[in-house]
């Protein structure tokens, strides 16, 4: 069921360095997002996209970037790694904002920042 | 205030009981509401939606909704140990942090 992957699937990297994530998806879906999963926070919505090259900011955009360049592919960027952005990330796809379909999770990549 | 509470649990069953899960949420005019369930270690999956007042079942878990009291629940009828997870009760794409359920065989 592979309609959205997630890569890496783990990765240590160490502070100040620049990491991307990739998010892929075949389901041709209009919207992707990024969140990150902290024990006692749950799942926050760090950036969403509805569009190819149409992205707008989540509730802890801070630190991240993200860009689409096409309809499959949704990157996350950490532009300087910090300790506090050791998390695991999951990306998400839906057909749309409040459809009855809800969210399709890709499998999460666990980042460590050392 | 989160604007979307669960309480995080963990709530245990014997096995066979009914679970019940509980979600209370702060925004009037949402519209749509979700449960998912996520296993330890794996990402949260979608179980039910919801999005009229009343209840909704599909198999043995049944979504309610009240808009009026702006609380949704999920009630997991003859839970099994395989039901042992955490449920996450979203508003459109705002989650809760989650209840964990322990289902006791």
């Amino acid at each position: 069921d592979a309609g959205i992957t997630q890569s890496p699937r783990h990765k240590v990297t160490e502070t100040g360095t620049p990491v991307t994530l990739r998010c892929h998806q075949t389901e041709n879906h209009r919207y992707m997002y990024w969140y990150r999963q902290d024990p006692g926070h749950g799942l926050r919505l760090i950036h969403y996209s509805y569009g190819v090259k149409d992205t707008d900011k989540g509730e802890v955009s801070d630190g991240y970037s993200v860009s689409r360049s096409k309809t499959e592919d949704f990157l996350l960027t950490l532009e300087s790694a910090t300790s506090s952005q050791t998390s695991v990330y999951f990306c998400a796809i839906s057909e749309s904002v409040e459809g009855p379909h809800g969210y399709t999770f890709g499998s999460g990549t666990r980042l460590t920042v050392v | 205030q989160k604007e979307v509470e669960q309480n995080s649990g963990p709530l245990s069953v014997p096995e066979g009981a009914i679970a019940s899960l509980n979600c209370t949420y702060s925004d009037r005019v949402s519209q749509s509401f979700f449960w998912y369930r996520q296993y330890s270690g794996k990402s949260p999956e979608l179980i039910m939606s919801i999005y009229s007042n009343g209840d909704k079942e599909d198999g043995r878990f049944t979504a309610q909704l009240n808009k009026a009291s702006q609380y949704v629940s999920l009630l997991i009828r003859d839970s099994q140990p395989s039901d042992s997870a955490t449920y996450l009760c979203a508003v459109k794409g705002t989650f809760g942090t989650g209840t964990k359920l322990q289902v006791i065989p």
